[in-house]
């Protein structure tokens, strides 16, 4: 059974600063990975998708790399900003169409 | 271009009653998903379907749960009799095909009271 672990659970950082998720997962044979943001009572927000075949995945201030043989995915902030604290979430899926195995995600939080 | 619409995006009920939670996919997505957050735990997979057929319901609560898609309209979950273990953020997803990243509703938030 897929299981995904989010490091750390919170976090707490000064504008500007750059910093970095950790996700990973037990079995490494998946076919995608996908990273989320999700603000408080709202939806979620596709941010990178990395499919098996690639290393990383890049979108702004925002860059995401995948390890599959270790079972690790990163995620990347560039120079953050207050508006980028939110939860970010971190979902393997593991063959084409199949559900999507989240973890308990990183609440992140960035003071001005 | 409208993303995946969820409705109502806010729903109270009684327990024993009813719930119906609608979800529209964006235009071109064949494939929804249903997930559930219940509070302070992450989200988890309740239910896989395509058009008329359901693909993958291994999340779902054996009873009380039930889901469909139909030929046309919306996608519907069902809970009767809804119990206050119930409350929840239910989340619908779709995508194109399995081979793309999925597109995530605002979500329903259901409370039973």
């Amino acid at each position: 059974k897929q299981e995904v672990t989010q490091i750390p659970a919170a976090l707490s950082v000064p504008e500007g600063e750059n910093l970095v998720l950790n996700c990973s997962f037990t079995d490494s044979a998946i076919y995608n990975l996908q990273w989320f943001r999700q603000d408080p009572g709202k939806g979620l927000t596709s941010l990178l998708l990395i499919q098996s075949s690639q290393r990383e995945q890049t979108s702004g201030r925002l860059n995401a790399s995948l390890d599959k043989s270790s079972g690790r995915s990163t995620l990347y902030i560039a120079a953050s900003q207050p508006g980028d604290s939110a939860t970010y979430l971190c979902a393997v899926m593991e063959t084409s169409g199949s559900r999507l195995t989240f973890g308990e995600g990183t609440q992140l939080t960035v003071n001005p | 271009n409208a993303g995946v619409m969820q409705n109502p995006r806010h729903l109270v009920r009684r327990r024993g009653q009813e719930a119906r939670l609608r979800c529209s996919p964006m235009k071109g997505h064949s494939h929804v998903y249903w997930y559930r957050q219940l509070p302070e735990e992450g989200l988890k997979f309740m239910v896989y379907l395509q058009k008329e057929n359901i693909i993958d319901e291994s999340g779902m609560p054996k009873e009380r749960f039930s889901a469909e898609f139909p030929k046309e309209g919306p996608s519907i979950l069902r809970i009767q009799q809804v119990v206050r273990g119930d409350s929840a953020a239910y989340f619908c997803a779709s995508s194109r095909t399995g081979d793309y990243g999925y597109t995530f509703g605002s979500g329903t938030r259901l409370t039973v009271v």
